[in-house]
């Protein structure tokens, strides 16, 4: 069975700093893998995703995330974090061909001034 | 724009009554559609997966009898919440994609029940 882990729950970083958002799945074959973010209230945005490739995925808002087979991990970075950028974000693990979608937990991203 | 709409954003219903969403893919003809629960604060649980014609698969511990999924057409699945509860008021999600393509969300129902 599929599964998505996000060991942290929240993080908080100053304003102008890195980020980097865990995550590791779980699942048989190749994964397609999926981040979101959702502020409070709101719906889902789709981030990036990854279906195959290039390990490395740009997303928008200037966001990436880097496919690691080897440990079952699917990272979400950004260089320079925005006060905007503040939300709850999840990574997300869908199976082949008919996109059943399971979330993590989520990570809540705080940011200070 | 969005691909998937959701119909209502928000809606309160009384406690005992029967409450539907309605889920609607724009632009393309959705086979499957899914459906999710979002409890505050928490993260997106899989209700059920809704293919077109067929019977809804509804995931361990969710009550088919209670949310009546029906996607009746390529474009649409319906979720009814039947005898509403408190309980139930939560943030309900939906996610429709056509066969080799990619998933799209809709931008979630609002349910409180009182």
């Amino acid at each position: 069975a599929q599964s998505v882990t996000q060991p942290d729950i929240h993080i908080t970083v100053s304003e102008g700093a890195s980020l980097e958002l865990r995550c590791n799945y779980s699942y048989g074959a190749t994964p397609y893998l999926f981040w979101y973010v959702q502020s409070p209230g709101q719906g889902l945005q789709l981030l990036l995703k990854y279906f195959s490739g290039d390990t490395l995925v740009q997303g928008i808002k200037g966001f990436e995330a880097e496919f690691k087979r080897s440990q079952s991990s699917f990272n979400l970075r950004k260089p320079s974090v925005h006060w905007s950028d503040a939300a709850e974000y999840f990574c997300a693990v869908g199976n082949t061909g008919g996109f059943k979608t399971i979330f993590g937990a989520g990570t809540r991203l705080f940011v200070k001034a | 724009g969005a691909v998937v709409s959701q119909h209502p954003s928000w809606v309160i219903c009384k406690s005992g009554t029967s409450v539907k969403i309605e889920c609607r893919s724009l632009d393309f003809q959705a086979t499957t559609m899914f459906w999710y629960r979002q409890f505050p604060k928490q993260s997106l649980m899989l209700m059920a997966t809704s293919n077109e014609g067929s019977k809804a698969t509804y995931e361990q511990g969710v009550e088919k009898d209670k949310f009546l999924i029906n996607h009746a057409s390529l474009t649409l699945s319906t979720l009814t919440v039947t005898s509403a509860h408190p309980e139930d008021s939560s943030f309900y999600i939906c996610s429709a994609t056509s066969e080799g393509n990619t998933i799209y969300f809709g931008e979630g129902s609002w349910l409180t029940v009182v």
